[in-house]
This record gives structure tokens, C-alpha cells and sequence, in this order.
């Protein structure tokens, strides 16, 4: 799997957008671009993925760059509870490899 | 729904002794994997399930064996215990065993693994 670089962490206040940047340079073709986040003492939470086109759902939206190598996550309107370590995880066998994460801190 | 389901939630056993854990993955789920996270670290994989065989091995010691069931469930065994051993094991459930759009891996809340 691609290595990853994420901001170690990061701020965001109550209601405003929290943007997650991920850097996966070397990410392969056949892999996706997965979001998990982890509160604290609680297992990891799939967010979203995708491959090429940007996503969105109920959670967040997803959005890659045209050349793969970097994405971002964003929380359009963040709460206190979305804050949590936030993984990017380029995938596509049957592991999953955590990095280090951005650790969200929302504030009120 | 329900979810991923763990058991036990805490476990506290001493060096040398031999721990099992549990794991029922989310209905219509094949796959299940396991991952170990010890505090500070974000989740190492242990071991990938699908349809009852081995699928995918992490780097961990042979004290660490796992098996999926007919029902697609799931055992962790750690043979041994070593201080070290100490984390929260963590299991996921996936439909697919493989590559794939529909991979997304659903966690448990995981089992907390002291070891004195």
C-alpha cells in the first residue's frame, strides 16, 4: 500500500468546515482512497472512498486531486463529537495499514 | 442493524497464558479481519478471513492464530502471552474479500488485552 503524509493535527471551530489534506504520491492505480476515524477508545469508523471522481455522502465529501497523489477530506459543518483521529488510507487487497492520522480537535 | 459484535469486552490474564477472542461480523458479511492496536499506534493488521480461509497475514508471530466459522464468525488465539500483548484487538467485517469498491471494512469496538 502507498505511504501516506497527514497533518499530525489539526483545529477546527464548531460549525465551521474542517478540510483533512492527505498526500499519497505514490499511490498505485487499483488503489482506492479510503477515510476511517477513530474516537477516542473506540474502533475505527469508515467515513468514505473513492478512486478517482470525488464523493460525497451522509458523512463528508471526498476530493481528488486529477493526478491521484493527494486528497482531501472535508466536514462541511463540524461538531464536537467529529472530533477524532482521522486516517487516509490508500487501499485495495485485504489489509488495511494505518499511518499516524490527523488528530481533529472541534472546538466550541 | 446490529453491528460488529466483540467479546469479551476487557480480558486480564498473566505472561504464558493463552487468550481467545471473539467475533461476529455484521450480517452478510464474509470477510473478517483483525487488527491489534496497541495505545499510542493506530491499528496493525493481524489476520484476513474470507469465506473461511486464510486470505491475508500480517508480521506477527505464530503465538497468533486465527479461523472463520461456517457462520462466518471468528476466533483470535494468542498463545504464549508476552507483556507486549497488551492492546485492543479490533475486528472488521467486509463483504468482499478482496479488491473492490464494496471493501469497506465495518470495526467492533474491540477487546481491551492486558497481560501482568
Amino acid at each position: 500500500d502507498a505511504k501516506t503524509t497527514q497533518p499530525t493535527s489539526m483545529d477546527c471551530a464548531e460549525g465551521r468546515a474542517a478540510n483533512l489534506p492527505c498526500n499519497h504520491s505514490t499511490i498505485s492505480g487499483n488503489e482506492y482512497v479510503y477515510w476511517y476515524r477513530q474516537i477516542h477508545s473506540q474502533g475505527p469508523q469508515y467515513i468514505i472512498h473513492g478512486l478517482k471522481n470525488n464523493e460525497t455522502n451522509e458523512m463528508a465529501s471526498l476530493i481528488i486531486t486529477e493526478d491521484r497523489k493527494s486528497s482531501t477530506l472535508i466536514l462541511p459543518h463540524a461538531t464536537l463529537r467529529d472530533t477524532a483521529v482521522y486516517y487516509c488510507i490508500p487501499h485495495a487487497g485485504n489489509m488495511l495499514t494505518f499511518g499516524g492520522g490527523t488528530r481533529l480537535m472541534v472546538k466550541p | 442493524d446490529a453491528g460488529v459484535t466483540q467479546s469479551p469486552t476487557h480480558l486480564i490474564k498473566t505472561r504464558g497464558q493463552h487468550v481467545t477472542l471473539r467475533c461476529s461480523p455484521i450480517s452478510g458479511h464474509k470477510s473478517v479481519s483483525w487488527y491489534q492496536q496497541v495505545l499510542g499506534q493506530g491499528p496493525q493488521f493481524i489476520f484476513q478471513y474470507y469465506e473461511k480461509e486464510e486470505r491475508g497475514r500480517g508480521n506477527f508471530p505464530d503465538r497468533f492464530s486465527a479461523r472463520q466459522f461456517p457462520n462466518y464468525s471468528s476466533e483470535l488465539n494468542v498463545n504464549a502471552l508476552l507483556l507486549g500483548d497488551s492492546a485492543l484487538y479490533l475486528c472488521a467485517s467486509s463483504l468482499a474479500g478482496s479488491s473492490g469498491y464494496y471493501n469497506e471494512q465495518f470495526f467492533g469496538p474491540g477487546t481491551r488485552l492486558t497481560v501482568l
